[in-house]
């Protein structure tokens, strides 16, 4: 079946660590974009990639890096830089690199910085 | 600059009731897209549906609807008879300006928690 994966569903990590998530999709779409959402709020834009090599700063992109090697991966580096860690993060993708499509989400990984 | 609001934060209503989640928007484009998804508690954000501004034509799916109005910049989901399955967070979303950028990104409003009790 087509889809986004993310993985770990859970993660813990120990504070001044840095954190690396998964996400990979087999749609054959060329945008991807990661978002962290806090309990109660909607969801803030981190990074996004319209495609393979290319990729743009979201609106929170501080303490943060990501890499586009390849169209199916866009993993996100949580660095020691980020102050507030903690929250759900969650990967999308949608058909085209141009234009207004739906996004397709991941599953989420929920992440804990102790 | 572009915002969506879901002024409502919570709503909780009992199996079979209508319920209706408000989506106000702020856009200064003449062209744009809206967008419901609904997060169920297992967190992964279901499309549910995608409108662009020239098609005013409220849509009806199964017990879901929903209702365009340019006049009021609003669009307004409506679920009929509803059932505990449809607990979950939904979002209203907006296309970021399409005359400028045209990257894809959305613009997400904060969400309406709906509870529906048996």
């Amino acid at each position: 079946d087509g889809g986004i994966t993310q993985s770990p569903k859970y993660l813990f990590r120990k504070e001044g660590q840095n954190v690396t998530l998964s996400c990979e999709q087999n749609l054959n779409h060329d945008a991807m974009y990661w978002y962290r959402q806090d309990p109660g709020q909607g969801l803030r834009l981190i990074y996004y990639s319209q495609i393979v090599n290319d990729f743009q700063k979201g609106d929170i992109a501080e303490g943060y890096s990501v890499s586009r090697e390849k169209k199916e991966s866009f993993p996100l580096t949580v660095t020691s830089a980020q102050k507030n860690p903690t929250a759900f993060y969650l990967c999308a993708s949608s058909l085209p690199g141009q234009g207004i499509y739906e996004q397709y989400f991941g599953p989420g990984t929920r992440l804990t910085v102790t | 600059a572009q915002k969506v609001t879901q002024a409502q934060t919570e709503i909780s209503v009992v199996e079979k009731e209508d319920v209706t989640l408000d989506c106000v928007y702020e856009t200064r484009d003449t062209t744009y897209y809206l967008f419901w998804y609904k997060q169920p508690p297992s967190g992964e954000l279901v499309f549910l549906i995608r409108r662009n501004s020239f098609d005013e034509q409220n849509e009806i799916s199964g017990r879901y609807s929903w209702n365009f109005q340019k006049s009021t910049s609003s669009f307004n989901f409506t679920i009929t008879a509803s059932q505990v399955v449809d607990s979950a967070v939904y979002f209203c979303a907006l296309s970021d300006s399409y005359s400028s950028s045209n990257t894809g990104k959305l613009i997400f409003g904060q969400g309406t928690t709906l509870q529906v009790k048996p």
